[in-house]
């Protein structure tokens, strides 16, 4: 399977936890996106990288969130001391650039009890 | 910033019947691309099709086109024939720089 591949697909956790979720993109991708998507919404951009470059990162987005690309390969994306209000969807995409268009993992379901 | 607007919350339409999804965009840019992509309640996100702000014919991939007007900065999906398996999230999006998405429209086929 050459996809977006997300791990774990599902991850239950209690308030205060860290979490951490990986993203392999499509290998030739050299842009990586996040995104956190709650029912009934549109994905809300969080961050993205050009190789391993970190270009952007949301405003809405606190300092108990990171993600890294080492070597510009796979992505993480840790949440520490989660919070109820962080239960979401979380998204991976990659693409080839800017304009082009961006192929979507199957997203990480993160609860938090 | 690009900013990307979806007004329709949810659309019906009768099977086999064309439906356009509204979608419209705010950028200072000249070089952008525009993108739709479907959300089945499976949840994953599925590449429809694409238009690039040079681009001055309307794509098209099968059953989908996607109407641009630049002047109106609007990038409207229309779907001929449409067929029970077409409900679902319709979400625009636009790139500049980043890939940034509207609230989507809730598309219902009733047969």
């Amino acid at each position: 399977d050459t996809g977006v591949s997300q791990n774990p697909r599902h991850k239950i956790t209690k308030r205060g936890q860290n979490v951490t979720f990986r993203c392999d993109p499509i290998s030739e991708h050299n842009r990586l996106y996040w995104y956190r998507q709650t029912l009934g919404q549109g994905p809300e951009f969080l961050t993205y990288f050009q190789n391993e470059a970190q270009l952007e990162k949301s405003r809405l987005l606190s300092d108990r969130f990171s993600a890294e690309r080492p070597k510009g390969s796979f992505s993480t994306l840790e949440i520490q001391r989660t919070e109820q209000g962080d239960s979401a969807m979380y998204l991976c995409a990659s693409s080839l650039g800017g304009e082009t268009e961006a192929f979507f993992g199957q997203g990480t379901r993160l609860t938090v009890v | 910033a690009q900013k990307i607007t979806q007004t329709q919350p949810g659309m019906f339409v009768q099977e086999k019947e064309a439906v356009t999804l509204d979608c419209t965009y705010d950028t200072s840019d000249q070089s952008y691309g525009l993108f739709w992509y479907k959300q089945p309640s499976s949840g994953e996100m599925i590449f429809l099709i694409y238009q690039g702000s040079y681009d001055e014919q309307n794509a098209t991939e099968g059953r989908y086109s996607l109407n641009f007007q630049k002047a109106r900065k609007s990038a409207n999906l229309v779907i001929s024939a449409s067929q029970l398996g077409d409900s679902a999230m319709y979400f625009c999006g636009g790139s500049n720089y980043k890939l940034t998405f509207g609230k989507g429209t809730l598309l219902t086929v009733n047969p």
